[in-house]
């Protein structure tokens, strides 16, 4: 099993849609976990840490779930400009570098 | 506030050259990392530096490949007698405490093609 899997999509959703993202990660040891956008091969941009008690920003919310192992990033609202990459991200065991996932694609459509 | 800077963005070499990419981690930030973005392929881990140590090591291919991280200047990604699968995207990134507990930010990032 990979350790940090996604949905590698294309995604394809109107403007205006709700749209949602699970990320599954093999280690139940793993303590940190984040959501990056990254844009045409661009660097990978912070779109939120998630937090075990979840956490919102905006349109953007991120939940965890331990049990299952899997995070999720829940987009409401789409715009066009929300068109990118998404990379699940989980610290690794040893605490010092960041395992992604190969990302999920979106494409918000007018 | 100048965000992680590297350069060049990017760097053209002949199967067999050497390949110098470099990385100014954010002000004040003394943690460094290397990814590589193979086509088609999400980021892996190369290596973790902080200043003048390497910490860890264990996604650097065993050989030709080197980082330091000087106690002056930037970061340096070393690839030695470059060959074609190297051509890839280098990002490095930075943070301001260690990776268990602070987040990283990334740089532009190289794009190395190897003819």
């Amino acid at each position: 099993r990979k350790e940090v899997e996604q949905d590698p999509g294309p995604f394809n959703v109107p403007e205006g849609a709700t749209v949602a993202f699970n990320c599954t990660y093999s280690n139940s040891a793993s303590q940190s976990f984040f959501w990056y956008r990254q844009d045409c091969r661009k660097e990978p941009k912070l779109l939120m840490s998630v937090y075990s008690s979840g956490n919102e920003d905006g349109r953007f919310t991120a939940q965890l779930n331990r049990a299952s192992q899997y995070i999720s990033l829940l987009i409401r609202d789409s715009k066009l400009s929300d068109s990118a990459t998404y990379l699940c991200a989980v610290i690794n065991q040893a605490g010092t570098a960041l395992i992604f996932g190969k990302g999920t694609t979106l494409s918000v459509s007018s | 506030n100048a965000g992680v800077m590297q350069n060049p963005r990017h760097l053209v070499r002949r199967r067999g050259q050497e390949a110098r990419l470099r990385c100014s981690p954010m002000k004040g930030h003394s943690h460094v990392y290397w990814y590589r973005q193979l086509p088609e392929e999400g980021l892996k881990f190369m290596v973790y530096l902080q200043k003048e140590n390497i910490i860890d090591e264990s996604g650097m291919p065993k050989e030709r490949f080197s980082a330091e991280f000087p106690k002056e200047g930037p970061s340096i990604l070393r690839i030695q007698q470059v060959v074609r699968g190297d051509s890839a995207a280098y990002f490095c990134a930075s943070s301001l405490d260690r990776a268990r507990t602070d987040t990283q930010y990334f740089g532009p990032g190289t794009r190395l093609t190897v003819l």
